[in-house]
């Protein structure tokens, strides 16, 4: 079964440090992998996805992943934090065998950057 | 948040009478999905639709109905066999489902109250 682990509640980083929240999955096929953010009281915004390709993927408001298919990872990460990246972070997965085309996400991970 | 709208963005309703959430995209995208969000759960798929006149189950169907009759359209109603209805509730869409590299977009959302 598919499936994406966030082990991480909570991340706190202060600003202007380097970032990094944690997303492992499970698929029996090759992924596709999103990350989102969501706001407090709105809907989820994409950030980037990995499809194919350079592992080291860029994203929106200078947020890049890197996927790691030996460690089943896809880690997003930021050189330097912002307060306003303070937010609720969700990792979703999708399995290219899946013929249902259904997105799987994390638990979600609440990033809080203090100034 | 894109070209999706969710309204109302809150509600209130007595238990045991049932409720219609608006969920409305001009991003002309085939596949429309609604999504439940309790804390700490992340998000969990209902129904999904991939084409005008047709819908699925999702994860957590049970309690919960949907139509498809326009493509922009996609409203779910929580009905009175739903055992826990209050949650925040995310309607999303994307292009062509069988190119699953897209991302899904979010609507705003809908809270839901339920006493």
């Amino acid at each position: 079964a598919q499936s994406v682990a966030q082990p991480e509640d909570q991340v706190n980083v202060a600003e202007g440090n380097p970032l990094t929240v944690k997303c492992t999955y499970s698929v029996s096929g090759n992924p596709y992998l999103f990350w989102y953010v969501q706001y407090p009281n709105r809907g989820l915004q994409f950030l980037l996805k990995y499809i194919t390709g350079d592992n080291l993927v860029k994203g929106s408001y200078g947020f890049e992943a890197e996927f790691n298919k030996s460690q089943t990872s896809f880690h997003l990460k930021k050189p330097s934090a912002l307060v306003s990246d303070s937010a609720l972070y969700f990792c979703a997965v999708r399995d290219i065998r899946d013929s249902s085309y259904k997105l799987i996400f994390g638990s979600g991970t609440r990033l809080l950057v203090r100034p | 948040d894109g070209g999706i709208t969710q309204s109302p963005k809150y509600l209130f309703r007595k238990e045991g009478q049932n409720v219609t959430l608006s969920c409305e995209q001009n991003l002309n995208h085939d596949a429309m999905y609604w999504y439940r969000q309790d804390p700490g759960q992340g998000l969990r798929l209902i129904y999904y639709s991939q084409i005008v006149n047709d819908f699925q189950k999702g994860d957590i169907a049970e309690g919960y109905s949907v139509s498809r009759e326009k493509k922009e359209s996609f409203p779910l109603t929580v009905t009175s066999a739903q055992k826990n209805p209050t949650a925040f509730y995310l309607c999303a869409s994307s292009l062509n489902p069988r190119e699953i590299t897209y991302e899904q977009y979010f609507g705003p959302g809908t809270r839901l109250t339920v006493t």
